[in-house]
């Protein structure tokens, strides 16, 4: 069966400082995969997603960049860390071709000090 | 671009009474349309889902019509309860583009 891994669960970060989660995704190939993040009150706002290894789309410009340097893995990354990039950071996997039914991580809770 | 909006919440409704939630979405072409639904605590996860137009995606007593005349998919179910409380999602599908949520509280 297929299985998300998302970490660290909960992570403090000074202003100014760099940033890296990472999630991985068993038991499927070539997967599309994505990053939201889910501010409160906010739902949820898709901010990179990815058909292929070395394949990324942004959806929205901002301080946050992502990879994806092998078929299962995502990383989402920073080199400054801003006070506004606090936030719920969510990763998710769906079937290729099939761009609908996701499957999402636990989540990482991000707050930047 | 795709966009995918939903009514504000928070909605608060009796136990047993008819719940709506709104949604409608623009997208280029037919995208596959769905529900999702995080429990307080939890993940999100799959509620229901239709993949083209006029189907009907049903789940556990809710139900959502995708209507491509009107580019809706609204939710319904008949009898809320009190465990149905949770955020829920509107999303569709392609890029995998979610409305802003709407919170459910179900009052005994």
């Amino acid at each position: 069966s297929q299985t998300i891994h998302q970490w660290p669960a909960t992570l403090v970060q000074p202003v100014g400082s760099p940033l890296s989660l990472e999630c991985t995704v068993e038991g499927t190939s070539n997967p599309n995969l994505y990053w939201y993040r889910q501010a409160a009150g906010r739902g949820l706002q898709l901010l990179f997603y990815s058909v292929g290894i070395g394949q990324i789309s942004s959806e929205v410009p901002q301080n946050l960049s992502a990879s994806r340097p092998q078929d299962r893995q995502f990383i989402l990354s920073s080199k400054k860390l801003l006070l506004s990039d606090s936030g719920f950071y969510l990763c998710a996997w769906s079937v290729e071709r099939d761009y609908g039914e996701a499957f999402f991580g636990q989540g990482t809770r991000l707050t930047v000090v | 671009g795709d966009s995918v909006t939903q009514m504000e919440g928070p909605v608060t409704l009796s136990e047993e009474a008819f719940l709506t939630i709104n949604c409608t979405y623009t997208a280029t072409g037919y995208p596959s349309l769905f529900w999702y639904v995080q429990y307080p605590g939890e993940g999100l996860q799959l509620l229901l889902k239709a993949t083209k137009a006029d189907d009907k995606g049903s789940n556990k007593g809710f139900e959502a019509t995708y209507r491509k005349e009107t580019t809706s998919f609204h939710l319904e179910k008949g009898s809320v309860q009190v465990s149905d409380s949770a955020v829920y999602f509107c999303a569709s599908g392609g890029k995998l583009i979610f409305g802003q949520g709407t919170e459910l509280s179900v009052k005994p």
